[in-house]
């Protein structure tokens, strides 16, 4: 059971948007900064946006995060057949006093 | 840029240990801290511990808390991750990643993985 709660999986067609939502607590959440990654199929995680809705270099712009209270969103436009992978929401847990994650999303496009 | 590199994986019985590496290279010294992750087989991420690149402050997972030690050595440039009675609930990927906040910015760099098969 994961401490943040995403939907399990996702779909729509080439060249659409999807949401895919990350539900908190105050602890988490509600007082720090979120992080999305995208982990394609054998590899490593990838950072994708961080502190709530910051790219790093070399993320496109199709890729968008947001945050209010409680939950957080990750948006991405111009759905690829590229962008087919599990994409995790994690954040820092005061109460926990470590990292904690999603339980991942799988999008198929 | 940062690479990583993980080390020191493998198969092993309950209850014994084992010691991962994750050697860094590059602009490791922009990085504020080195985290552990990892992944059990068709599962997803789970956080483990993490270390201040100086060494001087660690957290760790409750599920781990006890048995497993984070440590730096930056002269090597080196985080290891020293695992103690290790049980199957600890088999997985074991991913290193670097951040340059304790609690923000996201793991903006990871290494390959190493898998540790904790089984009898």
């Amino acid at each position: 059971q994961s401490v943040l709660t995403q939907p399990p999986s996702v779909s729509a067609a080439p060249g659409q948007r999807v949401t895919i939502s990350c539900s908190g607590s105050s602890s988490n959440i509600g007082n720090n900064y979120v992080a999305w990654y995208q982990q394609l199929p054998g590899t490593a995680p990838k950072l994708l946006i961080y502190d709530n809705d910051k790219r790093p270099s070399g993320i496109p712009d199709r890729f968008s995060g947001s945050k209010s209270g409680t939950s957080a969103t990750l948006g991405i436009t111009g759905l690829q057949t590229g962008d087919e992978a599990d994409y995790y929401c994690g954040t820092w847990d005061s109460s926990l006093s470590g990292w904690v994650f999603g339980g991942g999303t799988k999008l198929t496009v | 840029q940062v690479q990583l590199v993980e080390s020191g994986g493998g198969v092993v019985q309950p209850g014994t240990s084992l010691r991962l590496s994750c050697v860094a290279s590059g602009s490791i010294f922009s990085r504020y801290a080195v985290h552990w992750v990892r992944q059990a087989p068709g599962k997803g991420l789970q956080w483990v511990a993490l270390v201040s690149y100086d060494g001087f402050n660690k957290y760790y997972a409750d599920s781990v808390k006890g048995r497993f030690t984070v440590s730096s050595d930056t002269s090597n440039k080196t985080v290891a991750l020293q695992m103690h009675s290790l049980r199957p609930e600890d088999t997985g990927v074991y991913y290193c990643a670097s951040s340059r906040g304790a609690t923000t910015y996201g793991f903006d760099y990871w290494g390959q993985g190493t898998l540790v098969t904790v089984s009898s």
